[in-house]
């Protein structure tokens, strides 16, 4: 099947600083999404992007869709404790109506006070 | 309004025992998922339904059976469980097509 790759695995950092995390695709999507996913929960979108070269904020996130069609970043500024969590990031493809979504492994990102 | 809910969970079985997973909508969507979420893999669709009355075989279909009860409920079934069935299960719903797709809290499972 289709694979996402995503790194990096996991980042510690100081709050106040900023992060950077995407995904690659051997498969070129139709949409790109990330899904943030705190202990205990089911993941939450952040942010979704529909078109190849978009670029889309939502207060300190931002997330670009790759010009090819198989990668995509997501950025956050000036971190807070409240950032940490996982962060997923998933494609939706052209097959079966756009239903399947395929998940990358995640970024789990600590946050030091 | 309570989204996407799921019973139970926690769950632990022995090998061989069987149980289902229950999972409803209360946003009148017409789709609805199944996924698993192991360490490190992200989250795998197992089944969904696109719309009342249909079924479909995501990633990992193996070992599981799902039912579209109505428009609200869908359930997923392990006949025999096996420990490679331990994992946190999702349930997610969406309008349909390229809407966005809404999570449960998940169940966790441990199979023995």
């Amino acid at each position: 099947g289709q694979q996402l790759n995503q790194s990096p695995q996991s980042m510690f950092i100081q709050e106040g600083e900023d992060v950077s995390m995407n995904c690659t695709s051997s498969s070129i999507f139709n949409t790109w999404l990330w899904y943030k996913q705190e202990p205990g929960e089911g993941p939450v979108l952040l942010i979704a992007l529909y078109k190849a070269g978009e670029l889309t904020s939502n207060g300190r996130l931002t997330a670009q869709f790759g010009i090819t069609r198989k990668d995509s970043f997501l950025n956050i500024s000036a971190s807070i404790p409240s950032d940490v969590g996982i962060y997923f990031c998933a494609g939706q493809g052209f097959d079966n109506a756009g239903n399947m979504l395929t998940f990358g492994g995640g970024t789990r990102l600590m946050v030091k006070p | 309004n309570a989204g996407v809910t799921q019973t139970p969970k926690f769950q632990v079985l022995k090998t061989g025992q069987s149980m289902t997973l229950q999972c409803a909508q209360d946003m009148n969507h017409n789709s609805m998922y199944w996924y698993r979420q192991d360490p490190g893999m992200g989250l795998r669709l197992i089944y969904y339904s696109a719309s009342e009355g249909t079924t479909d075989k995501g990633e990992v279909p193996n070992g599981y059976n799902v039912s579209r009860l109505n428009k609200r409920e869908f359930s997923l079934r392990l006949e025999s469980a096996a420990p490679s069935q331990t994992s946190v299960y999702f349930c997610a719903s969406s309008r349909g097509g390229q809407e966005t797709q809404y999570f449960g809290p998940g169940t966790r499972l441990l199979v023995l």
